[in-house]
């Protein structure tokens, strides 16, 4: 177990729609970075917070939006959703520097039908 | 921003033969180098990193080597066993705040 929780664990939304995936860190960290992970696919990054502030933006698209709360728990938001946006979202979390340890959570498979 | 290639896609072994992943970097300011084990259905999990200041490191049948030189680091798996078969990704750190990942290599050990 890394430490790193992720909900919900399955998703299956209809195209069009709008989903929120949670992310809470390690106890103790306070970076947390969203990664997307297609068939096929490497870990392609999609933006990084560190202590409530945006720090890296990566391919993320327009229609994707994230935050972290003062509680460092982050959420990943997911609009106008579209069949190729199927993938599963990792987060991971960091103490925060440059070449700090980074441990995932579980992921969350998101299905668009 | 840093770049990281990963060698090869695929690697097929038979249990008990070392297994050998290559990847290479761009960045000359990176200094950390994690490697992951993806299982089917679960997140990339830490089995090792090697930070820039030492060229091995070793834990149990796993090793990475690095050469900050010809920037290139290695991960290299001894006494393969079936429980090993599993997606791998190397990494690259320290240059920005963004770990990069290579493509990964998925290693099938046969029985």
């Amino acid at each position: 177990d890394s430490g790193v929780t992720q909900t919900p664990k399955h998703l299956i939304t209809a195209t069009g729609q709008r989903v929120t995936l949670r992310c809470s860190p390690r106890s103790g960290d306070l970076s947390v970075y969203w990664y997307q992970q297609s068939l096929d696919q490497g870990l392609q990054f999609l933006i990084q917070y560190y202590n409530g502030e945006e720090r890296a933006k990566g391919n993320i698209l327009e229609r994707f939006s994230a935050q972290q709360f003062p509680d460092l728990h982050s959420e990943l938001n997911l609009s106008s959703l579209e069949l190729g946006d199927s993938a599963l979202y990792f987060c991971a979390s960091s103490e925060g520097g440059r070449d700090t340890e980074a441990f995932f959570g579980q992921g969350t498979r998101l299905t668009v039908v | 921003g840093e770049n990281v290639e990963q060698h090869p896609s695929t690697l097929s072994v038979q249990e008990g033969d070392s297994a050998v992943i290559k990847c290479t970097y761009s960045d000359s300011a990176s200094n950390y180098f994690p490697w992951y084990k993806q299982e089917l259905g679960k997140g990339p999990q830490l089995i090792i990193d090697i930070r820039s200041n030492v060229g091995e490191k070793k834990d149990q049948r796993i090793a990475v080597t690095l050469n900050k030189t010809a920037k290139h680091f290695s991960l290299h798996i001894t006494e393969t066993q079936p429980e090993d078969s599993a997606v791998y990704f190397c990494a690259a750190a320290g240059g920005s705040y963004i770990p990069t990942f290579g493509r990964g290599t998925s290693l099938i050990v046969h029985p």
